[in-house]
This record gives C-alpha cells, structure tokens and sequence, in this order.
C-alpha cells in the first residue's frame, strides 16, 4: 500500500485566490510527521512546513498551511492569495517510526500552476 | 548559512564511465542523503548517513552504486560503470539530528541531473 497519496496529478489556480493540494497518508503509528516541500522548474527541493502527529493545531508558515484532518489521515496544503512565484510541483512526504529508520517517504507530487 | 552544496550540476557521460558526484551538508548537521529523483519512481532514499556512519544503504539499487563520508562536511555518490538507466537527479539533504535523536527536517540541494547516454 502506498504511504502518502497524492491524487491530483495537476492543479490550476488564478493568481490571488487559494488552493488546497490534497495529500492522504496510511500509517498504524501513532508518532509520525507530514512534510510539505515545494519543486520550482529550476530543480531544487523546497521545504514549506511540517507538521507532528501530536501537535494540536495546524501548521501555518506565512501563506501556507496544512490542513490535518487525522481522523482522515489527511494533511492538505492551503497556500492562500497564490503568486505567479508559486508555479511548481508540491510534494508530501511523511515519516513514521514503523520499520525502525524516521526518514520521510515522498508522494508522487502535484503540479501546480498559477494562472495571472 | 549556505545551504547543501552539490556539485557538479550537471553531468553528461557515456555509458560505461564513472561518475562521481559530490556533496557538501549544511555545517552541523548530524545526517546526510541520497536521493534519486525520476519520472518513473519519484523520489528515492538511496542511503543515508548518521555522523558519517552509513546507516541503511538498503535503497540502494545495485553493486555498481557506492557512497561514502570521509568527514562531516563531505559525501560522495559513485556510479562505476554508469548506465542509461541510471539518468535521473541525485539529490543530497542534510538535516541536524531532533530531540529524540532521530533527523529532524531535510533541507536539499540543487541536485544534479545525470545523463548516461
């Protein structure tokens, strides 16, 4: 079964409004972390924001925040008033401690697109 | 503080070659990756390592992929020979090590895009 889930292949947004990239995850572990990192078409790996099993609210970093919904095992990205800038593909990763390495395992990745 | 260094960024080589490619983590950090990044996969761990020790080089796919850590500040990932199919973007991250002991978040580097014609 696949650890994290990511459902949208491709995404469209007009500049200024929000967008929500989906992200479900399967996991029996009851100490993991969700991670979202951002990939520009220049190549480099992005980190945006993280997120703990435990933690009691949702994590925001400026314009993003995760929606963690863990009765669902979801963990969306919101990134609110969307820029040109934020052209890319959106990653999720999550660890857990099953298996006995705490090393993120990515998804397949959204790509998201701004239009102006 | 500057971020992961990889070098070269780019590598274009004929089948057979060895490929060498380098890293340098974020200074402090107590954990370094390799990463392989395709169309067809996504984003693979290959290994990683705990104070230059290697930990799980169990991602890695065969005998002809080595990686090493002489010291903290420097990893390399060696293709000996390469293959077509081993064209894709190594990426290195480092991160430091959390309260529990275990990595706390990657950062990445650039990467470098591999071709093996």
């Amino acid at each position: 079964a696949q650890k994290i889930t990511q459902t949208q292949p491709g995404m469209f947004v007009q500049e200024k409004e929000a967008v929500t990239l989906d992200c479900t995850y399967d996991t029996s572990d009851p100490s993991y972390g969700l991670f979202w990192y951002k990939q520009p078409s220049s190549g480099e790996m992005i980190f945006l924001i993280y997120q703990g099993s435990y933690d009691q609210q949702n994590a925001t970093e400026g314009r993003y925040s995760l929606n963690f919904q863990k009765a669902r095992k979801s963990a969306n990205l919101v990134i609110s008033a969307s820029q040109l800038g934020d052209s890319a593909m959106y990653f999720c990763a999550m660890r857990e401690r099953t298996g006995g390495s705490y090393i993120p395992t990515f998804g397949r990745g959204t790509s998201l697109i701004v239009h102006p | 503080d500057a971020g992961v260094i990889q070098s070269p960024r780019h590598e274009v080589t004929e089948m057979g070659q060895e490929v060498t490619l380098r890293c340098k983590p974020i200074s402090g950090h107590d954990y370094l990756f390799w990463y392989r990044q395709t169309m067809m996969r996504g984003l693979e761990l290959l290994i990683y390592f705990n104070n230059n020790v290697p930990i799980d080089d169990s991602g890695m796919p065969e005998d002809r992929f080595s990686a090493k850590m002489p010291n903290a500040s420097f990893s390399t990932l060696k293709i000996q020979p390469s293959e077509p199919r081993d064209s894709a973007v190594y990426f290195c991250a480092s991160s430091s090590k959390g309260a529990s002991g275990d990595p706390d978040t990657q950062y990445f580097g650039p990467g470098t895009r591999l071709t093996v014609l």
